[in-house]
């Protein structure tokens, strides 16, 4: 079935370095994603979205950019910080999954002192 | 304050066991999910709802059963617990598409559910 999956399981980084975390979806009907952080022992919460029909998106610390062509999207955060360390994960909705969500595997984002 | 609300927080059940995981949304939304998170994995959609009076089956709906009571609430049941069963069970609720910013798409603070 249609899948959304990351490419790096784990991912540290330094205090203060720019973080890259990755995403492949097979799905070609998808039309929107989302990039979610989910700390220990909550649910997964809301950090940035982007449609199909847009390239980049930027947010506060957080850029999210959609390359359509290889089906791959990636959140990049500036300036990490030790708050930033979570699981983070890439969903998608699109074609026949209307409001269903389909989550990629998870990369696990450890920040440094 | 305004989200999902899910009860219990943790439950321990042995197998054969029945419950019920409740959860309840007070954003006036349309659509209401159940899914379902494993060590090291994305979560996974159980059965959802996408209005009040219906419900369908998500990727992984064998051994549950849900029931949308009202616009506001929607339950998901265990009627015979199994160890495979074993999970952190998170309920979420969202808008019309393209009306907001992610759907409006809220998660609860999930269920940790032993089968033992």
């Amino acid at each position: 079935g249609e899948s959304v999956g990351l490419h790096l399981p784990t991912l540290s980084v330094q205090e203060g370095d720019n973080s890259i975390i990755n995403c492949a979806y097979s799905n070609s009907a998808s039309d929107y994603f989302i990039w979610y952080k989910q700390e220990s022992g909550k649910g997964p919460q809301f950090i940035i979205d982007i449609r199909s029909n847009m390239d980049k998106r930027q947010g506060q610390r957080v850029t999210v950019l959609l390359n359509k062509t290889v089906k791959h999207l990636s959140l990049q955060i500036a300036a990490t910080q030790p708050g930033d360390s979570a699981v983070y994960f890439c969903a998608e909705i699109g074609g026949t999954s209307y409001g269903k969500l389909t989550f990629g595997q998870g990369t696990i984002l450890t920040v440094h002192p | 304050n305004a989200g999902v609300t899910q009860t219990p927080k943790f439950q321990v059940l042995k197998t054969g066991q029945s419950m019920t995981l409740q959860c309840a949304q007070d954003m006036n939304h349309n659509s209401m999910y159940w899914y379902r998170q494993d060590p090291g994995m994305g979560l996974r959609l159980i059965y959802y709802s996408a209005s009040e009076g219906t419900t369908d089956k998500g990727e992984v709906p064998n051994g549950y059963n849900v029931s949308r009571l009202n616009k506001r609430e929607f339950s998901l049941r265990l009627e015979s617990a199994a160890p495979s069963q074993t999970s952190v069970y998170f309920c979420a609720s969202s808008g019309p598409p393209g009306t907001q910013i992610n759907y409006g798409y809220t998660f609860g603070s999930g269920t940790r559910l032993t089968v033992v």
